[in-house]
């Protein structure tokens, strides 16, 4: 089955204490990215891949890392998290960056 | 900056009505529109694309249409059923940046009554 996956689905933890949220296709996409869903402000793009090795900013990517070292796979990283990271978080995948996107079905994340 | 404002924000229907929902954008420079929907505790479930050179797109009892120029799209649901309840996103990918940078509207939150 096509497919995004994202671990955990739900995840509290604590102020700096580094966490790392995974994601992985089965589709072979080239284009990845995270997206973050908060109330009133709607989804947000975070970071993005174009392919392997190559990344970017989204619209929001102040505290977060990401990386892209196999196709497949584009973990979403924050060093050092505060309150203000608690949110949905998303993962989303395409063939090409400007074909219909596959999302996961999100991790939500509080930091106390 | 762009902009997508999605209306109503919450819409109630009994079951069988045709719908419409709404989405507008503030620059008319977008690569495509997407529509998506979103069930609680789940993601994103792409329904329709429509690139900026095209003015509809069906898919079953789903009909969006695109008018670039206006900055306007609807989601036409024909003869709506109670599994069509979920919140429906609009989003539009512009020229500048990632085509794939999608700019979200809010979203309507269907529900369909038996």
């Amino acid at each position: 089955e096509a497919q995004v996956t994202q671990n955990p689905r739900y995840l509290i933890t604590v102020t700096g204490k580094k966490l790392t949220v995974t994601c992985s296709q089965n589709m072979n996409h080239e284009y990845m990215s995270w997206y973050r869903q908060d109330p009133g402000l709607g989804l947000r793009q975070i970071y993005y891949s174009m392919n392997v090795e190559v990344t970017d900013k989204g619209d929001v990517p102040e505290g977060y890392k990401v990386s892209r070292k196999e196709k497949r796979n584009f973990p979403l990283i924050l060093e050092s998290p505060s309150p203000n990271q608690t949110s949905l978080y998303f993962c989303a995948s395409s063939y090409r960056e400007y074909q219909p996107q596959h999302f996961g079905d999100g991790t939500r994340l509080s930091i106390l | 900056k762009q902009e997508v404002t999605q209306i109503p924000a919450a819409l109630s229907v009994p079951e069988g009505e045709n719908l419409v929902l709404n989405c507008s954008f503030t620059d008319s420079a977008i690569y495509n529109l997407q529509w998506f929907r979103q069930d609680p505790g789940k993601g994103l479930t792409s329904l329709l694309l429509i690139q900026s050179s095209q003015r509809e797109q069906t898919s079953g009892r789903l009909n969006a249409s695109l008018d670039k120029s206006s900055g306007r799209s609807t989601l036409y649901i024909a003869a709506s059923q109670p599994g069509d309840s979920a919140t429906y996103l609009c989003a539009v990918s512009g020229y500048g940046g990632s085509q794939g940078n999608l700019i979200f509207g809010k979203g309507t939150k269907l529900s369909v009554k038996p």
